[in-house]
């Protein structure tokens, strides 16, 4: 079946240093989402990309999708304790998504 | 209040026990899920339903059944709880436009 593989696991950050998590899939996939869950939260969608290629910013985030659509980038510049969290990529179907393990970010004030 | 709604939110239960997991939502969506999260391993999917008559296995649904009760009702089923399903479950409803999940605030289930 379908994997998606995310690395690294932990990431320790001083606050205002950059961040960055990756995503691998073994099959090509047609979107990959973006999901943040805070400790002892639930997981809040932060975005979707779909084309090949495709770069989406929101404020200090940059998402990328990569040419054959089977990678994928979360980059946090200068990170804020707020970042703290787990960061998951899912990738998937119109059906169902597989997520990666998760990066857990920690930001030291 | 939350869009989707899941009871109970902590559980504690003896190994051979039944345990029913319930969700709710009101977001009208027709796609709802179940997923396990355990440390270090992400968000594993159960079983989704695309509708009342659809149920599908996702890739751990060994041990567990759903039933869909209603559009805005999925439910999650463990006949004989065993220990090694502690963990945290979380229900999500998917938006048929922007593919968005949306999440409950999960379910802490401990199997003694």
């Amino acid at each position: 079946g379908q994997q998606v593989m995310q690395i690294p696991q932990y990431q320790h950050v001083q606050e205002g240093e950059d961040f960055t998590t990756y995503c691998n899939s073994s099959t090509t996939l047609s979107n990959i989402q973006w999901y943040k869950q805070r400790p002892g939260g639930h997981p809040v969608f932060l975005i979707q990309l779909v084309k090949s290629g495709e770069v989406k910013k929101q404020k200090r985030l940059t998402f990328q999708f990569g040419e054959a659509k089977k990678n994928s980038s979360l980059h946090i510049t200068a990170t804020q304790t707020t970042d703290v969290g787990t960061y998951f990529c899912a990738g998937g179907s119109n059906y169902k998504l597989t997520f990666g393990k998760g990066t857990l970010l920690t930001v030291n004030p | 209040d939350a869009d989707v709604t899941q009871t109970p939110r902590n559980r504690i239960t003896k190994t051979g026990k039944r345990i029913m997991l319930e969700c709710s939502q009101t977001k009208g969506h027709d796609r709802m899920y179940w997923y396990r999260q355990d440390p270090g391993l992400g968000l594993r999917l159960i079983y989704y339903s695309f509708d009342v008559k659809d149920i599908n296995k996702g890739e751990i649904s060994d041990g567990y059944s759903v039933s869909r009760q209603a559009q805005a009702k999925f439910s999650l089923s463990l006949e004989s709880a065993i220990p090694n399903q502690t963990a945290l479950y979380f229900c999500a409803t998917r938006d048929p436009n922007t593919g968005e999940l949306f999440f409950g605030e999960g379910s802490r289930l401990t199997v003694l």
